[in-house]
């Protein structure tokens, strides 16, 4: 199988605070994951690409210090909004490809989490 | 820049019906192709994928899909939806080219069946 678990799966902050999102790989190892962003009835934004051990790739418009990723080990990688405000509420998704996908390049997506700023 | 295109935004369909769904990609090189499926209140799963061979490609629950290398197209179809198979479709490009080889979305297609 090839499961990726999200954490948590819904959340709400107040203003002004900073909330992290934990993604999980349970059943392979990921050395590139993906983090997105999806609005109401849209397709999915990709925020940035993350590869273990190194630093994050982020999408054109995405604020890097807004939107902190670490992908500290082959299974996990966190997305943390910092100073969140209102604007920030939606739904982030995370995908993870296997280490070995070779020529595949599948994703795997988690459950996603549900971020409501008051 | 990379685009996929999905044509039809909405469809409304009653069961038994046969649906096809259009994405267009642009990019002249080799690709990867896939179509996702996000079930009211799911995430997102696969539903069939292309990489190269036979470019008729079957997936789960009866979809298949063709990929038409001349008309950059791969076109999603089901002979006899069901009132299940309700649910937001995405086309996907992966270009076969680059380090991190990202998934390039198009807009998706929200099918409706009605019972």
């Amino acid at each position: 199988g090839a499961v990726v678990s999200q954490h948590p799966s819904w959340v709400i902050c107040k203003s002004g605070t900073s909330v992290k999102i934990e993604c999980r790989s349970l059943d392979f190892q990921a050395t590139t994951m993906f983090w997105y962003r999806q609005f109401p009835k849209q397709s999915l934004m990709l925020m940035a690409t993350s590869n273990e051990g190194s630093k994050a790739t982020y999408e054109q418009g995405v604020e890097k210090d807004k939107f902190l990723i670490n992908h500290a080990s082959l299974t996990l990688s966190t997305l943390t909004v910092t100073s969140a405000h209102p604007e920030d509420s939606s739904f982030y998704i995370c995908s993870a490809r296997k280490r070995l996908a070779g020529i595949s390049h599948e994703q795997y997506f988690g459950p996603g989490t549900r971020l409501t700023v008051t | 820049a990379q685009s996929v295109s999905q044509h039809n935004h909405h469809v409304i369909l009653s069961e038994a019906a046969s649906l096809e769904l259009g994405c267009n990609y642009s990019y002249g090189g080799t690709v990867n192709l896939f179509w996702y499926v996000q079930y009211p209140g799911q995430h997102l799963q696969l539903l069939l994928k292309y990489f190269s061979g036979d470019p008729l490609v079957k997936g789960i629950k009866g979809f298949e899909a063709e990929f038409i290398k001349s008309k950059f197209s791969f076109n999603l179809r089901k002979p006899s939806v069901q009132w299940s198979d309700t649910a937001e479709y995405f086309c996907a490009v992966n270009a076969n080219a680059g380090n991190n080889r990202k998934l390039i979305w198009g807009l998706g297609t929200s099918l409706a069946v009605n019972p």
